[in-house]
């Protein structure tokens, strides 16, 4: 089965720039998509087909995706953006997979 | 506007079946490339595909699971169910259901949007 990895938590200063990373074997050939999930709240899509951004979604948001690594980057961190992350891929053999998810806080 | 809102007990005994209801707005499940999945979260834990149907009504189901889900679509009233039978314990957590799209050729977009989730807690 195909399998996800994440940092489990990452921390940041306010206004500084945030990255997470989701590792997987090949992923660079894969579409890789983005969930930001608030306590009690569903999970929101922020990044799409590695890079793209839903509508509404900020451009402090951003997604790179090469060889066995794949990137969610938040440039000048807020309190607000303080949340879960998941990357998640579709795989032939494995259908649907998201990685463990990664904790963001905002020092 | 596209809006999906999940539907089902809170509390089943273990052994019983769940059965949940995804009831959707703003979109057709009999439009080509459609499709609306279930994904379920423990409490603290990671969130875990569970099933998918397609306008096709193509059905997908996790490896893990497959034994014991169901997932059904009823067009004309815009809803997908999913059963899951021999309820246990580990099974408490959040179920949500999300749509996705099919942009062929094997590509799938991501989840969204995604409904707010119903707690089903499985206890005796």
């Amino acid at each position: 089965s195909y399998v996800l990895t994440q940092p489990p938590s990452v921390s940041v200063a306010p206004g500084k720039t945030a990255r997470i990373t989701c590792g997987g074997n090949n992923i660079g050939s894969k579409s890789v998509h983005w969930y930001q999930q608030k306590p009690g709240q569903a999970p929101v899509l922020v990044v799409y087909d590695d890079s793209d951004r839903p509508s509404g979604i900020p451009e402090r948001f951003s997604g790179s995706n090469s060889g066995n690594t794949a990137t969610l980057t938040i440039s000048r961190v807020e309190a607000g953006d303080e949340a879960d992350y998941y990357c998640q891929v579709w795989d032939s053999s494995s259908d649907w997979v998201f990685g463990g998810g990664t904790k963001l806080t905002v020092l | 506007q596209v809006t999906l809102r999940e539907s089902g007990p809170a509390l089943v005994k273990p052994t019983q079946t769940l059965t949940l209801t995804c009831t959707f707005s703003g979109f057709s499940l009999s439009t080509s490339g459609m499709c609306v999945s279930w994904i379920r979260q423990p409490p603290g834990k990671a969130l875990e595909w569970l099933a998918l149907i397609d306008w096709d009504d193509d059905k997908y189901y996790s490896t893990s699971l497959k034994t014991r889900l169901t997932i059904s679509k009823d067009t004309s009233k815009n809803q997908v169910v999913l059963t899951m039978t021999n309820m246990d314990p580990v099974d408490t957590a959040t179920y949500y259901c999300a749509r996705i799209r099919y942009y062929g050729s094997g590509s799938y977009s991501g989840f969204d949007p995604w409904g707010q989730g119903t707690l089903v807690t499985v206890s005796s």
